[in-house]
């Protein structure tokens, strides 16, 4: 079973503090991404990466700022945390290929205060 | 650009009886669709993919889906629903022609409370 852990699991920050949040995959996988999951809606994406030292913007990248520095991590960064950006964080990998399954984290769930 | 709706935000239905979920999508060319299940405090797990083929798709847990391209939808639906099935459900849809971003986009979601 492929295996994508985050952390933390949870986490309170303050508004324009800086926050990271890490994901771990011990699949091989060479494409990870980071989406976002507010109440209601279902889920957005931030950034992804094909390879490491590369990451690409999604469809809502304003905010926030990746970073891939093996195949294994990859790191979403919140510069200046904000009251919008308290969601839920999660983060996938997939093996190259055409759509491949995409393996999800657990989530962290984000509250900027 | 692509798009996914799933009309219904919450569903109760009775252990045992059938359910069935919709997803309404907008894709230019021929879709890849997703549904996927997110059980509490779990991330997301794939339930079934359609690629182009046989309309009717199997899963696991007993869950299946059937495409229909004149009615842009990808319905989901089980025979018998068991308490276990308590999670909220995912329709997505590739964001590119291929699949090979493995790029998402997903709908609202739709709860599903089971109750006895």
């Amino acid at each position: 079973e492929a295996a994508v852990t985050q952390s933390p699991r949870s986490k309170v920050a303050v508004t324009g503090g800086k926050v990271t949040l890490s994901c771990h995959q011990t699949n091989n996988h060479d494409y990870m991404y980071w989406y976002r999951q507010d109440t209601g809606h279902g889920l957005r994406l931030i950034h992804y990466s094909y390879v490491a030292d590369s990451t690409e913007k999604g469809d809502i990248p304003d905010g926030y700022k990746a970073s891939r520095p093996s195949q294994e991590n990859f790191s979403l960064i919140l510069e200046l945390a904000s009251l919008s950006q308290t969601a839920v964080y999660f983060c996938a990998s997939r093996v190259q290929g055409a759509n491949t399954e995409v393996f999800f984290g657990k989530g962290t769930r984000l509250t900027v205060v | 650009a692509q798009s996914v709706t799933q009309p219904d935000a919450r569903v109760t239905v009775s252990e045992g009886a059938s359910l069935q979920l919709r997803c309404k999508y907008s894709y230019f060319g021929t879709p890849y669709l997703f549904w996927y299940v997110q059980y509490p405090r779990q991330g997301l797990q794939l339930l079934l993919k359609y690629y182009p083929g046989d309309p009717v798709v199997q899963g696991v847990n007993g869950f299946e889906a059937e495409f229909s391209k004149s009615n842009s939808s990808f319905h989901l639906r089980k025979a018998s629903v068991h308490w276990s099935d308590w999670a909220v459900y995912f329709c997505a849809v590739s964001m590119d022609t291929g699949g090979l971003s493995g790029k998402l986009t997903f709908g609202e979601g739709t709860q599903v409370t089971v109750i006895s």
